[in-house]
């Protein structure tokens, strides 16, 4: 089977910088995605490492290794909008499903 | 244009009804997934579907059924609705030939809340 675990809240600055983990234990690994969710919405993608380092897309980076079944997200310049849940998820490729962690909920203070 | 839409938005019902939501996504993809969102924010598969197929059928009750009438359209009817079928179910899709089911798209969700 296959399990995601990331920490279930976060609190962080406004302008901040803050970091999201996300350690797997799968079956069949291919890659780790990131998912952002507000309230009330829908999950969103935001980022995905096949490789190990660090993928950087604006202000949130994501990072992979897979000698230590870990990854992160990274958001710089936190905002206020920033505010939301978000989602690591690992894929085994081709039809198998993919497999979304617990969920983390940021919440940015002023 | 919306790129994943459900229908309903909410969904309030009483036990032992049955219920369908339907899904429509107009990206081209070729597969479809439903997953279930409980109170707790865990998002779960249900199903998948590529190309009309049924891929995924993870351990879910069989009072659900979903339909693929075609790649662009995902339903799910649900039978005889329990207290513990209230939850958000989001429908998705993504591009499974470019290699890319790990950037799935998700409709806007439907609230089930189930009295």
């Amino acid at each position: 089977g296959q399990s995601l675990e990331q920490p279930s809240e976060v609190t962080a600055v406004e302008g901040a910088i803050v970091q999201i983990n996300c350690t797997y234990q799968t079956s069949g690994f291919y890659g780790l995605s990131w998912y952002q969710q507000h309230d009330g919405g829908a999950p969103t993608f935001l980022s995905y490492n096949a490789l190990d380092g660090l993928e950087e897309t604006g202000r949130f980076s994501s990072f992979l290794s897979r000698s230590d079944s870990y990854g992160y997200l990274l958001l710089q310049e936190l905002q206020m909008k920033d505010s939301a849940s978000y989602f690591c998820a690992c894929d085994s490729g081709g039809y198998q499903k993919v497999t979304f962690g617990t969920g983390t909920k940021l919440q940015v203070i002023p | 244009d919306t790129a994943v839409s459900q229908t309903p938005k909410y969904l309030v019902t009483q036990m032992g009804n049955d219920k369908s939501i339907k899904c429509e996504q107009n990206l081209g993809h070729d597969t479809m997934y439903w997953y279930k969102q409980d109170s707790k924010k865990f998002l779960k598969i249900m199903f998948s579907y590529n190309n009309k197929e049924l891929i995924i059928n993870e351990t879910v009750p069989n009072r659900f059924s979903p339909k693929s009438p075609d790649k662009a359209h995902l339903n799910l009817h649900i039978n005889s609705l329990e207290l513990g079928d209230s939850a958000v179910y989001f429908c998705a899709s993504s591009q499974e030939t470019t290699g890319r089911d790990y950037e799935q798209y998700f409709g806007p969700g439907t609230r089930l809340t189930v009295t």
